[in-house]
């Protein structure tokens, strides 16, 4: 089954542009790259998810690499309240998500 | 809409009890799903259904049940608890299980189990 790799933890300072990498080097043609975040204490929520292009959304941006082996998350200007750990998973189109995989993500910290 | 609810938001359990972890949502999703948190480490898929009357099991199914009698409901069972199933527990939903959906999650219901 197609996995992720992530950084353990990332730091950043607030009010700065933060770079969250993922490497999928087995992702399918058909997978999406999803982000999840997991603030302290609540469940996962949705941040963004793209397939081949680039993504923007009001919460972040996507860009994902011309082979899709990696993408990379881009939170535009880092706030206290994105501090939490961020989840990068691969979901196939039509496959039911009993193969999909959350690993540990990488814990943001970000510094005021 | 209230999205995914679960309750209770925290229970202790001593060994050999059993109790039922509620979850519902109100989107008309198909999809449901139960994940287990362990300090720590990230999500594990405990069972799944993808719509009424359909289950299956997910990474980590011992010691749970599950059923799905209507669209909105997807009940845990914890049939005798054990010290081991201490974790966080998430509910999740999504429209249909593919990846052009994005899933819903719960709250979560933290156990402790004596």
């Amino acid at each position: 089954d197609a996995k992720t790799t992530q950084p353990n933890s990332m730091e950043s300072n607030e009010e700065e542009p933060v770079h969250l990498p993922c490497n999928h080097s087995t992702i399918s043609g058909t997978d999406y790259i999803h982000w999840y975040r997991q603030l302290p204490s609540q469940g996962p929520e949705y941040v963004i998810h793209g397939l081949t292009s680039n993504v923007n959304n009001r919460m972040a941006s996507l860009a994902i690499a011309e082979d899709r082996k990696s993408s990379t998350l881009i939170l535009h200007r880092a706030t206290l309240r994105d501090a939490a750990v961020y989840y990068c998973i691969l979901r196939d189109v039509e496959t039911s998500y009993d193969k999909v995989i959350f690993g540990p993500g990488t814990s943001l910290s970000v510094i005021p | 809409n209230a999205g995914v609810t679960q309750t209770p938001k925290f229970q202790v359990l001593k060994t050999g009890q059993s109790m039922t972890l509620q979850c519902a949502q109100d989107m008309n999703h198909e999809y449901m799903s139960w994940y287990r948190q362990d300090p720590g480490m990230g999500l594990r898929l405990i069972h799944y259904s993808v719509g009424a009357g359909i289950t299956d099991q997910g990474e980590v199914p011992n010691g749970y049940n599950v059923s799905r009698s209507t669209t909105e409901d997807f009940p845990l069972r914890l049939l005798s608890a054990a010290p081991s199933q201490t974790s966080v527990y998430f509910c999740a939903s999504s429209y249909r299980p593919s990846g052009r959906e994005t899933q819903y999650f719960g709250p979560g219901t933290r156990l402790l189990v004596l």
